[in-house]
């Protein structure tokens, strides 16, 4: 069954440092998501991506952030420059277009752990 | 978006049905019910959605009340791997915002 990959599964980072997680959404959906959950809470949304632009962004999503599909297959959530509190477990999530008028659930991979040293 | 209350956990023994309550009284016409889990350390995996009538897959049902405001996710064979956070999600139909809103869910102790 095709899935969500990410990499790296662990990224070590110095604060203020530029972080890249990467992430292979299943081949034929359209919608891609990054979500993130710092230890002990809740999973919140960041932002979604559809025909190459931000379709929805949170609140936590600032200039810091950014968001690229830089080719057919990946996508990527930039952090420009780290701080303690971005560190979290990042998920990336995709989903096929509707068909039928029904309703397409997202799908997950296992996420990237970010820590900020 | 509709709110969703669950209970903070439960358990259930190995080899029985675990059945998972989820409440919705402010859902609306056109918003599905959707079920995912989270194994420990592990990303969300989707399980089931519906919108009024009640749904079964290879994973588990879901049995959503005539009123819509009340729904059950039902494991008919619970083994220890379904150990997990339950989250039930209420999302609107496409066209409208995709993100799906994660409360704290119930945690579900299988028991051996």
């Amino acid at each position: 069954e095709p899935e969500v990959t990410q990499t790296p599964s662990h990224q070590v980072t110095q604060m203020g440092q530029e972080v890249i997680l990467r992430c292979v959404p299943i081949s034929n959906h359209l919608y891609f998501y990054w979500y993130r959950q710092i230890l002990g809470q809740k999973v919140e949304f960041l932002v979604s991506f559809y025909n190459n632009e931000i379709s929805e962004k949170s609140e936590i999503f600032d200039d810091q952030f950014s968001v690229e599909r830089p080719d057919g297959s990946n996508f990527t959530l930039k952090i420009r420059s780290t701080k303690l509190e971005d560190s979290a477990m990042y998920f990336c999530a995709s989903r096929r277009a509707p068909a039928g008028g029904g309703n397409q659930p997202q799908h997950f991979g296992d996420g990237t752990r970010l820590s900020i040293l | 978006d509709a709110k969703t209350t669950q209970p903070t956990s439960m358990d259930c023994a190995e080899g029985r049905a675990a059945n998972l309550p989820c409440n919705h009284s402010t859902i609306s016409g056109n918003e599905y019910v959707y079920w995912y889990r989270q194994i420990h350390s592990q990303g969300p995996q989707y399980i089931i959605h519906g919108l009024k009538n009640n749904e079964t897959n290879e994973m588990a049902s879901l049995i959503i009340t005539e009123d819509r405001k009340s729904s059950t996710l039902i494991l008919p064979h619970a083994t220890l791997r379904d150990t997990a956070v339950y989250y039930c999600i209420v999302r609107p139909r496409p066209g409208a915002t995709n993100k799906l809103i994660f409360g704290t869910g119930t945690l579900l102790a299988v028991q051996p």
